[in-house]
């Protein structure tokens, strides 16, 4: 079984500054890929960032970049510069073979000025 | 093309009815998958559909709740007499299936069952 942990469930950051959210798995697979989904208030979901384990390298995506740590297990991401924009909520997700997506409960995350 | 789409946006039922929903994928896209989102939760896997082959069921609740998809095309997700707890946001995201596994999922807006 796979399972996702999320164990902020709000953050807060003001504008142009930087945020970690916290993101801890576990899967009994060798090949596995781990996302982070941004959901706003309009329901959809809009994938944030993708990384494949097998990589060693950080994912980075403009603003948004990942830190991988495999042995921990640990997918934290990164938002640099934060914006009104960014304000969500936010998922991590995980994925084998079996292509199906394991969520975890997601952070709410609040952009003040 | 456009993204995936999903009908009604908002659905209102009282308990015992049968409702559908609709999800129409990204045109190519092989993979289709049905979630369910409860208030304040993360999503939870329902089914999914790949081609020809028999598709994964084994994320639906009850044998209330069953899925149909036409090829690689629209699909229905039907929940038999519904019930308070059914009430949900259901999602639908497709993908284009690599060999490896690992494929990008697009989600469409919803769907907001309310159950009186």
């Amino acid at each position: 079984a796979q399972t996702v942990t999320q164990s902020q469930p709000e953050m807060s950051v003001q504008e142009a500054e930087t945020v970690t959210l916290s993101c801890t798995y576990d899967t009994s697979e060798s090949d596995y890929y781990l996302f982070w989904y941004k959901q706003p208030p309009s329901r959809q979901m809009i994938l944030v960032i993708r990384q494949e384990a097998y990589k060693q390298q950080n994912a980075t995506e403009n603003r948004f970049s990942v830190n991988f740590q495999k042995a921990a297990k640990s997918f934290s991401l990164k938002i640099s510069d934060s914006q009104l924009g960014d304000a969500a909520m936010y998922f991590c997700a995980l994925t084998g073979t079996a292509s199906k997506l394991t969520f975890g409960t997601g952070t709410r995350l609040q952009v003040t000025l | 093309g456009a993204g995936v789409s999903q009908s009604p946006s908002n659905k209102v039922t009282e308990k015992g009815k049968d409702v559908e929903l609709r999800c129409d994928p990204i045109s190519g896209h092989t993979a289709l998958y049905w979630y369910r989102q409860r208030l304040g939760q993360g999503l939870e896997f329902l089914i999914y559909f790949q081609g020809n082959s028999a598709p994964d069921k084994s994320g639906l609740p009850s044998d209330r709740f069953s899925a149909e998809r036409t090829g690689e095309s629209v699909s229905t997700l039907t929940i038999q007499r519904t019930q308070q707890e059914d009430s949900a946001v259901y999602l639908c995201a497709s993908s284009f299936r690599l060999a490896g596994g690992g494929d990008t999922q697009y989600f469409g807006p919803g769907t907001r069952l309310t159950v009186l």
